[in-house]
């Protein structure tokens, strides 16, 4: 079965510093792969996808992701973090054969910003 | 231009009580999904439906019953809530299975 597993919690950053969230998976073959950010009391916004080709993608908001096929990851890197970035982060993989085209989700990372 | 909407935004209601979640979607798509974030933000979805016909069912109760009239709208019901059904039910749709998800801006129920 697939699965998305983010080792980090809770991560804490001071303003205009670089930020990299992990993300590894654990998939039969070549997976879809989501970032999606959750402001407070909001639904979730797509932040950049990977489908194929070029293994590092850029997204909304300035983030970027790397796949990294040898070691079953997809981080998620910011060069200078905003006060805005603040929400809860989810690594998501998908869809798989057999499974109908459902996304398995991480556990979610919560960035704070120290101003 | 609301993309996915769902409505209420928030439901508070006593157990045993049956409600029922709308969700709409103006972007298209065929396919609609239902997911369930608990307490500790862990994401979860509940159902799949393609061009109105259910594809995913993860095991969830049968007092959950989804219902999609087209493909443009996918409601909720459940009957004789539980204390444990207090969740947040996000709505999503997508344009074909495989891509990316358009999420809706979440119910927040609340069973007391």
């Amino acid at each position: 079965a697939q699965s998305v597993t983010q080792p980090d919690i809770h991560i804490t950053v001071s303003e205009g510093a670089s930020l990299e969230l992990r993300c590894n998976y654990s998939y039969g073959a070549t997976p879809y792969l989501f970032w999606y950010v959750q402001s407070p009391g909001q639904g979730l916004q797509l932040l950049l996808k990977y489908f194929s080709g070029d293994t590092l993608v850029q997204g909304i908001k300035g983030f970027e992701a790397e796949f990294k096929r040898s070691q079953s990851s997809f981080n998620l890197r910011k060069p200078s973090v905003h006060w805005s970035d603040a929400a809860e982060y989810f690594c998501a993989v998908g869809p798989f054969t057999g499974g109908g085209n459902k996304l398995t989700f991480g556990t979610g990372t919560q960035l704070k910003v120290e101003l | 231009d609301t993309a996915v909407s769902q409505t209420p935004k928030y439901l508070v209601t006593q157990m045993g009580n049956d409600k029922s979640i709308k969700c709409e979607q103006n972007l298209g798509h065929d396919t609609m999904y239902w997911y369930k974030q608990d307490s500790k933000k862990f994401l979860k979805i509940m159902f799949s439906y393609n061009n109105k016909e259910l594809i995913i069912n993860e095991t969830v109760p049968n007092r959950f019953s989804p219902k999609s009239p087209d493909k443009a709208h996918l409601n909720l019901h459940i009957n004789s809530l539980e204390l444990g059904d207090s969740a947040v039910y996000f709505c999503a749709s997508s344009l074909a299975g495989w891509q990316e998800q358009f999420f809706g801006p979440g119910t927040r129920l609340t069973v007391l």
